[in-house]
């Protein structure tokens, strides 16, 4: 069964850094796109950045500059590096599966790890 | 970056309805559209991709139509697991973005 798996998340300062974690299972990450959506409270989705099978990434205005989404194929695992931190990134993380490479929907989605930036 | 505006944005309905949702696209988007469900502390789950066609495992009382700019999610007798709020979103354009969500509560 596919499963995706996000850790990493607590509270963390404004300025601070932290590194979000999503681990595969059942499909290989190299494999396929791998999206970061978030979700701030008792908001709405934005999707974040996407790591394609080639290993290009894209990001969303917003955390540009900011954030870092890489792979460790050996461990299937995708990270969402995050630098700089703002109140306004506050939000439930999820990693989310593009239903098939070049597709931009997602079939697949973690739990969520929530991330709360305050001091 | 296109908008997608969902209405409306509560949708207060007895099980057994028939529920329309809209979701409206700023720019023509064709049909490189979706419709997900969020249940409260749950992940979206995916229910309509391509405008119209239902996910895996999705029952067919949920069906999507529309092209272009204007889209719709019907639910042809809501069932009490059916509560939750729903998003819309394009992928014709970079970056995919999602709609604000309906809520569909109990009346």
């Amino acid at each position: 069964e596919v499963q995706l798996v996000e850790t990493g998340g607590g509270l963390i300062q404004p300025g601070g850094s932290l590194r979000l974690s999503c681990a595969a299972s059942d499909f290989t990450v190299s494999s396929n796109y791998l999206s970061w959506v978030r979700q701030a409270p008792g908001k709405g989705l934005e999707w974040v950045s996407v790591i394609y099978r080639g290993g290009d990434t894209h990001y969303a205005d917003s955390v540009k500059g900011r954030f870092t989404v890489s792979r460790d194929n050996s461990k299937n695992t995708v990270y969402l590096q995050m630098h700089s931190l703002r109140a306004e990134d506050t939000a439930v993380y999820y990693c989310a599966r593009h239903s098939y490479s070049g597709s931009y929907f997602f079939d697949y989605w973690g739990q969520g790890t929530l991330v709360t930036v305050s001091s | 970056e296109t908008v997608m505006t969902q209405s409306p944005a509560t949708l207060s309905v007895s099980p057994g309805e028939r529920v329309t949702l809209s979701c409206r696209a700023s720019q023509s988007v064709s049909s490189n559209f979706a419709w997900y469900q969020q249940k409260p502390g749950q992940a979206p789950r995916l229910l309509i991709f391509g405008a119209s066609t239902r996910a895996t495992g999705i029952p067919a009382r949920f069906s999507g139509s529309g092209s272009g700019t204007e889209f719709t999610l019907t639910i042809s007798s809501l069932q009490s697991e059916d509560f939750a709020v729903y998003y819309c979103q394009q992928y014709n354009y970079w970056p995919p973005v999602f709609g604000g969500g309906t809520k569909v509560e109990i009346k």
